[in-house]
């Protein structure tokens, strides 16, 4: 079964704007990486935010982390047509080789 | 930055056939690679993982024998769909992981994915 829950599980915006995404999960965990999948192509690794970690940067990219709530959000500051895909969020647990569980994504499109 | 290539990219195939899926890590060891599938418009679901040398461990519902992993050198994984059937096709993507003292071995890299599709 899936740990992470993510929402929304669909978003549109303008090219320019702002995009949120959360997500939550239900065990403890040792990190949360967040991943980009455009449409039919593999998976590409944004950032990873460990457990005693709470808020990262990466270019556009900001993600937070609450593990009191057990969520996680990724928020993309001033969005572009070539943000349009796919963004999951994975939990990696220190048990059975650092395993990632993936959430069940969300699907962004930016519009020009 | 770690490569990761999987071959062929997409496989046509006829019903009951047996495909290989190829998963190479092309720049750095991997002692440690998972296998996941992906239905169209969901999230990945973990199959297996695979550790160089010693069996796979596969997760809750994934037929053992339904899919084969071998994992006989550090840098590459296959998976084998066996007599494939209408309902496995879907993305399977795998991802490696390199050993401690070779970067980050809590980052997966992950390969481009392969298409299977089984008539």
């Amino acid at each position: 079964s899936q740990q992470g829950e993510e929402d929304p599980q669909a978003l549109s915006i303008q090219e320019g704007e702002n995009a949120t995404m959360n997500c939550s999960y239900k065990t403890s965990i040792n990190n949360l990486q967040w991943y980009r999948q455009n449409s039919g192509r593999g998976l590409v690794h944004l950032i990873l935010i460990r457990s005693n970690e709470r808020e990262k940067h990466s270019g556009r990219l900001r993600v937070t982390l609450d593990t009191s709530k057990k969520s996680s959000s990724l928020l993309i500051t001033a969005s572009r047509a070539a943000d349009t895909a796919s963004y999951f969020c994975a939990t990696g647990h220190n048990n059975a080789g650092n395993m990632l569980t993936f959430g069940g994504g969300t699907r962004l499109m930016v519009k020009p | 930055g770690a490569v990761v290539s999987q071959h062929p990219s997409w496989v046509i195939c006829k019903s009951g056939t047996s495909v290989k899926i190829e998963c190479r890590s092309l720049d750095f060891q991997a002692t440690t690679m998972f296998w996941y599938r992906q239905f169209p418009k969901q999230s990945l679901m973990l199959m297996a993982t695979s550790n160089e040398g010693s069996k796979a461990t596969y997760e809750q519902g994934v037929e053992k024998d339904k899919f084969l992993i071998n994992h006989a050198s550090l840098t590459l994984s296959t998976l084998t769909v066996t007599s494939a059937h209408p309902e496995d096709s879907s993305f399977y993507i795998c991802s490696a992981r390199p050993p401690r003292g070779q970067g980050r071995t809590d980052t997966q890299y992950f390969g481009p994915g392969t298409r299977l599709t089984v008539l």
